[in-house]
């Protein structure tokens, strides 16, 4: 099976801030990567796919890297809306594997 | 645009088989090119895929739920099912019907608000 690592599991920041957080898969490589945001009591929405394209929407402050196994998402001047919970998600050979999931706290 | 809406039981008795209907608006289960997929929410948080299918093509399922698991289109309806065998307390969850673009490879673009499952006697 398939094991994607994400880090952290909470991050705290303050509106202004740049964070990065990072995940890890175990299998590759691929560039078949995703990242989400999800706020209390909603779906994920989807942010960033194939590691570093913007989805519909998404303000520029987002941006993914990386490629193979190893990936990240930064998000810079970070904007009170910002603080939810991000998932990364892997694909490959039709198996979709989400991350643990990154808690980002207002400090 | 395309909308999603997750419907089913709420409660479910342990080994008792889970019944779970998508239905889509604005676009057609039959279009080229999508995955439809469910994904399951645990209380604590995180998020597992549970399968997808694509019209014309078989279903794919998370190889720890593939023994227990259905998904099928129906077309006539515009619809995703899914069935879930001999569920137990560890499948309460919050399921998720989201269509992923690109037969999976750019992401899960479009998501239903989720549907709660409880298990319990």
């Amino acid at each position: 099976d398939i094991q994607v690592t994400q880090s952290p599991s909470t991050l705290s920041a303050s509106v202004g801030d740049s964070v990065t957080i990072t995940c890890r898969a175990s299998q590759g490589p691929t560039n078949w990567l995703a990242w989400y945001q999800q706020k209390p009591g909603k779906a994920p929405e989807l942010l960033i796919y194939k590691a570093s394209t913007l989805a519909s929407g998404v303000p520029s402050r987002f941006g993914g890297s990386g490629s193979g196994t190893h990936f990240a998402l930064t998000i810079i001047n970070l904007q009170p809306e910002d603080f939810a919970t991000y998932y990364c998600q892997h694909y490959l050979s039709s198996v979709y594997t989400f991350g643990q999931g990154t808690k980002l706290e207002i400090k | 645009q395309v909308q999603l809406q997750e419907s089913g039981p709420g409660l479910v008795k342990p080994s008792e088989t889970l019944s779970l209907t998508c239905s889509v608006s604005g676009g057609y289960v039959s279009t080229g090119g999508y995955h439809w997929t469910w994904i399951r929410q645990f209380p604590g948080g995180g998020l597992e895929w549970i399968g997808s299918i694509f019209y014309g093509g078989r279903p794919h399922a998370n190889p720890s739920l593939t023994s227990r698991i259905t998904i099928s289109l129906d077309t006539s309806s515009d619809q995703v099912s899914l069935k879930m065998t001999s569920v137990t307390v560890a499948d309460t969850a919050k399921y998720f019907c989201a269509r992923a673009s690109h037969l999976g490879l750019n992401g899960m673009d479009v998501w239903g608000q989720g549907t709660s499952v409880v298990v319990s006697s």
